[in-house]
Order: structure tokens, then sequence, then C-alpha cells
């Protein structure tokens, strides 16, 4: 069954911890997302990538990182995390048309 | 700049009735619109998609409609349940080339049906 998967679901780490983010899609999507949801919040884009080797920043400035090797891989890394990057990240890939989402990633920096 | 707004903020209804839920966009230049649901601490799960040039589109108790002059889309659900408790984000996709890929989302109506 085609779908999308992110792992880890929850996380909880410690100021300075270097963490990627994983994401992945069996759909074979050429376009993939990665937005940030704080509680309460809209979600906000902040990277994306139209195909392999192809990423760009959202609107949403982020100190996180994107890197697409494989058109079914999309990883976001944080360097050195703090508090202040404690949210959801939201995984999604999709056609022009249409977006389809990941169940998510709940990070908390402690 | 594209604003999506969703009223009501949130809404308790007993099981049973039927509600609708509204949303609203500042630029009309949209290439789709798309109704998505959210449970706590979960990815988003699509429910409708409206194309610009569609009114309406039907899944099951569902039915969204979208007026692009007026900037507004209605998501009506019919014989609420209890398990249709959720966030119910819209979001619009521009009709504007390059840019075509970014989806605005409203803060979402948070939904909870009393048995």
């Amino acid at each position: 069954e085609a779908d999308i998967y992110q792992t880890p679901r929850y996380l909880v780490i410690g100021t300075g911890k270097k963490i990627t983010l994983e994401c992945s899609q069996t759909m074979g999507h050429d376009k993939m997302y990665w937005y940030q949801q704080d509680p309460g919040m809209e979600l906000h884009l902040i990277h994306y990538s139209y195909g392999v080797n192809s990423t760009e920043k959202g609107d949403l400035s982020s100190e996180s990182t994107v890197s697409r090797i494989r058109t079914e891989h999309f990883p976001l890394t944080l360097e050195s995390a703090r508090p202040s990057h404690t949210s959801q990240y939201l995984c999604a890939s999709g056609t022009w048309n249409e977006q389809f989402f990941g169940p998510g990633t709940r990070l908390t920096v402690l | 700049k594209q604003e999506v707004t969703q009223i009501p903020a949130a809404l308790s209804v007993p099981e049973g009735e039927n509600l609708v839920l509204n949303c609203s966009f500042t630029d009309s230049a949209i290439y789709n619109l798309q109704w998505f649901r959210q449970d706590p601490g979960k990815g988003l799960t699509s429910l409708l998609l409206i194309q610009s040039s569609q009114r309406e589109q039907t899944s099951g108790r569902l039915n969204a409609s979208l007026d692009k002059s007026s900037g507004r889309s209605t998501l009506y659900i019919a014989a609420s349940q209890p398990g249709d408790s959720a966030t119910y984000l819209c979001a619009v996709r521009p009709n504007s080339g390059g840019s075509n890929y970014k989806l605005t989302f409203g803060k979402g109506t948070l939904l909870t049906v009393n048995p």
C-alpha cells in the first residue's frame, strides 16, 4: 500500500544534540515538503523539493537542513537542537494538484 | 499575500447534528482548495479536494462547497458522530505558476461531537 512514513514519532532530546527526522514515501511522488506546526497554529512550510537533488527553503525561516538523494527519502536535520526547535514536524509528498501527509514527529528539546 | 481564516475556531455539538465549518481566503486566484482532518498529535488526512472550476465535492457524510469569487468554502458534515471529533483544516493552493506548490493553511476548527 502506498504511504508516507515518518520516524521517530516522538523525540525528546537535550540542547546541542544533532538530530535527523526521517521521511519516506512509497507513492513515487517527485515533490516532497516539510512543515512546522506549533500547537493551535497554522502549518508553515519550511522546506520543499521538486525532485532528486532539488531542495528549496520555504516561507518560514528554519535552522534545519534537508537533502533529497533518493526520490522516496527526504530527511530533515538539525545540527544543534535548541528549545526553540520544539514543535511538530510534518512531512508531505504529492503532485501539483494534491499533497499527502505523514503522521508527524513531535520534537521536544530540553 | 494569501490569508486563510477559519470560523469558528472551536465548535461543540451533540451527536447527530448537522454542522457547517467555514473557510475564507483573501486572494481568489486559487488552483484548488483542500479540506483536511487532523487528530491530536497526528498528521493530516485529506478529506476533499475542490478544483477552482468546481462548485462542490462530496464524500460520504461530507460535502464541501467553493465560491471562488467571494473567497469562501464550507464543509458540511451530516449526522455528526463522536468519531468526527478532530481539527478540520482548509488549505488553498495558488494559481500562480512558480508558487503553485505552496499551500496556505488556516488555523483550523476544533470540532467536538458529544455522545
